[in-house]
């Protein structure tokens, strides 16, 4: 059974960082691409990052470019989601979600952890 | 960036009743629109993949059709544990995506 399952979410101030992860299990993590989506509270979707399998490439929207950086330990089977200078406009529920390619749908998604920026 | 807009923004139904929902792109992206289903204090769950490929586990009575700019998730007779939300998503370009959601409740 495939599991997804995020953590190092809580309150942070602007300008401040934090680092999620996310440790995934019940399939090969190394070939899949991985990726980031939040979700403001009461409001839509939105990408954040995607990594490619050997985490050489990694894609962004301009909203967090810059700021995060996608990352991964294929050894440990886990992702990560460094945020720098956050904003209370990153205040969401940020989702470890699974991919093939950089360009594609999501089919597993973990249960998601909050992060709140706010002084 | 492409833009995904979903109408209805809210439908009320019937238990029993078939519903289509719209997704519409702001331009031409073949089949390249995927659709979710998310619950009350869920994840989101994948549906339809490529506009109208079924995922396995997924009921029977969901189904996806279009191509281009405009598309509809069908939920044939629709249950009790189906009011939810709907959102669409475009796999296109980069950036992804998504739609504002539509979402599904009791009449």
């Amino acid at each position: 059974e495939v599991q997804l399952v995020e953590s190092g979410g809580g309150l942070v101030q602007p300008g401040r960082s934090l680092k999620l992860s996310c440790a995934a299990s019940g399939f090969t993590f190394s070939n899949y691409y991985m990726a980031w989506v939040r979700q403001a509270p009461k409001k839509g979707l939105e990408w954040v990052a995607t990594i490619s399998t050997s985490g050489s490439r990694t894609y962004y929207p301009d909203s967090v470019k810059g700021r995060f950086t996608i990352s991964r330990d294929n050894a440990k089977s886990s992702l990560y989601l460094q945020m720098n200078s956050l904003k209370s406009e990153d205040t969401a529920t940020y989702y470890c979600a699974r991919a093939t390619v950089a360009t594609c749908y999501f089919d597993y998604w973990g249960q998601g952890v909050m992060v709140t920026v706010s002084s | 960036d492409i833009v995904l807009t979903q109408s209805p923004a809210t439908l009320s139904v019937t238990p029993g009743e078939s519903v289509s929902l719209s997704c519409r792109a702001s331009q031409g992206i073949s089949t390249s629109i995927h659709w979710y289903q998310q619950k009350s204090n869920e994840s989101p769950r994948l549906l339809i993949k490529y506009a109208s490929q079924s995922i396995s586990g997924i009921p029977s009575r969901f189904s996806g059709s279009g191509s281009g700019t405009d598309f509809t998730l069908s939920i044939n007779r629709v249950e009790s544990e189906d009011f939810s939300v709907y959102y669409c998503q475009q796999s296109y370009s980069l950036p992804l995506t998504f739609g504002s959601g539509t979402k599904l409740e009791i009449k």
